[in-house]
C-alpha cells in the first residue's frame, strides 16, 4: 500500500518569504509523485510531477520539488511567496507499475498555505 | 476550464434519497476517477474506470455505484443517502494511468439534509 504524509496542516508565510511544504511518502514500489493545488471552490490543479526522470522537478507558478529517495521525501518549495499562492496544497503518490492499483492517486491530508502581506 | 465537466455543481437532497452525479472527461482521456472530499476524511479515492471497465476500487460504499458509458462519460450513483455523505465529489480523468497526472473537474457539492 502507498501513502503520503504532509507535515503541517497549516503553513503561514510572509509575502516574499520562502515557501516549504513537506511531504513524505511510503511505497513498496518506485512511485510517481505529484503536487496539486486547490483554490477555494475549485478543483485540484496539477503543479508538478515526478515520474522517474530528473529528481528536481519544476512546475507551474514558480514551484519546484525535489525527490529524495533516501529520505522518502518530495517537499515543495518556492523561493518567494505571492499573495496569490494562498491555497491548499496536496501531495499525492501513485505506483509506476501495472496492477489493479495502477493509476490510482493516494492523496495526503493537505496543507493550507496562508500568505501575509 | 480544465476540460473535465461535472454536473450539477450543487445538489441538496434529503436523507434516504438517491442522486446521480455526471462527469464528462477531457477529450482523449480514457480513464475516469471519482474522489470524495470531506473535512474529516480528506480526499478519498472511490473508483476508477478505464475505457468502460472498472479498473480499481477504493473506499466506495455499497450504497454507491458508478459506470462509464461508451462515449466515456461517467456517472456516480449515490443511494440511501445519509448526512455523512455530504461532501465534494470530484471526477478526474487521465489518458491512461496516473503517470500523466489527473485533470480534475470543479466538483459537485452534495448536501444531504
Amino acid at each position: 500500500a502507498q501513502s503520503v504524509t504532509q507535515l503541517g496542516s497549516h503553513v503561514s508565510v510572509s509575502e516574499g518569504a520562502l515557501v516549504l511544504l513537506r511531504c513524505n511518502y511510503s511505497s513498496s514500489v518506485p512511485p510517481y509523485l505529484f503536487w496539486y493545488v486547490q483554490y477555494p471552490n475549485q478543483g485540484l490543479q496539477l503543479l508538478l510531477k515526478y515520474t522517474s526522470a530528473a529528481t528536481l522537478v519544476k512546475g507551474i507558478n514558480g514551484f519546484e520539488a525535489e525527490f529524495k529517495k533516501s529520505e522518502t521525501s518530495f517537499h515543495l518549495t518556492k523561493p518567494s511567496a505571492h499573495m496569490r499562492d494562498a491555497a491548499e496544497y496536496f501531495c499525492a503518490v501513485s505506483p509506476n507499475a501495472g496492477g489493479t492499483s495502477y493509476g490510482k492517486l493516494t492523496f495526503g491530508q493537505g496543507t493550507i498555505l496562508t500568505v501575509h502581506p | 476550464d480544465s476540460g473535465v465537466t461535472q454536473t450539477p455543481k450543487h445538489l441538496i437532497t434529503a436523507t434516504g434519497q438517491r442522486v446521480t452525479l455526471r462527469c464528462s472527461p477531457r477529450s482523449g482521456d480514457l480513464s475516469v476517477y471519482w474522489y470524495q472530499q470531506s473535512l474529516d476524511q480528506g480526499l478519498q479515492f472511490l473508483i476508477q474506470y478505464y475505457n468502460g471497465e472498472e479498473r480499481a476500487k477504493g473506499n466506495i460504499l455499497e450504497r454507491f455505484s458508478a459506470q462509464q458509458f461508451p462515449d466515456l462519460h461517467s456517472e456516480l450513483n449515490l443511494s440511501s443517502l445519509e448526512l455523512g455523505d455530504s461532501a465534494l465529489y470530484f471526477c478526474a480523468s487521465s489518458v491512461t494511468g496516473a503517470g500523466h497526472g489527473y485533470t480534475f473537474g470543479s466538483g459537485t457539492r452534495l448536501t444531504v439534509v
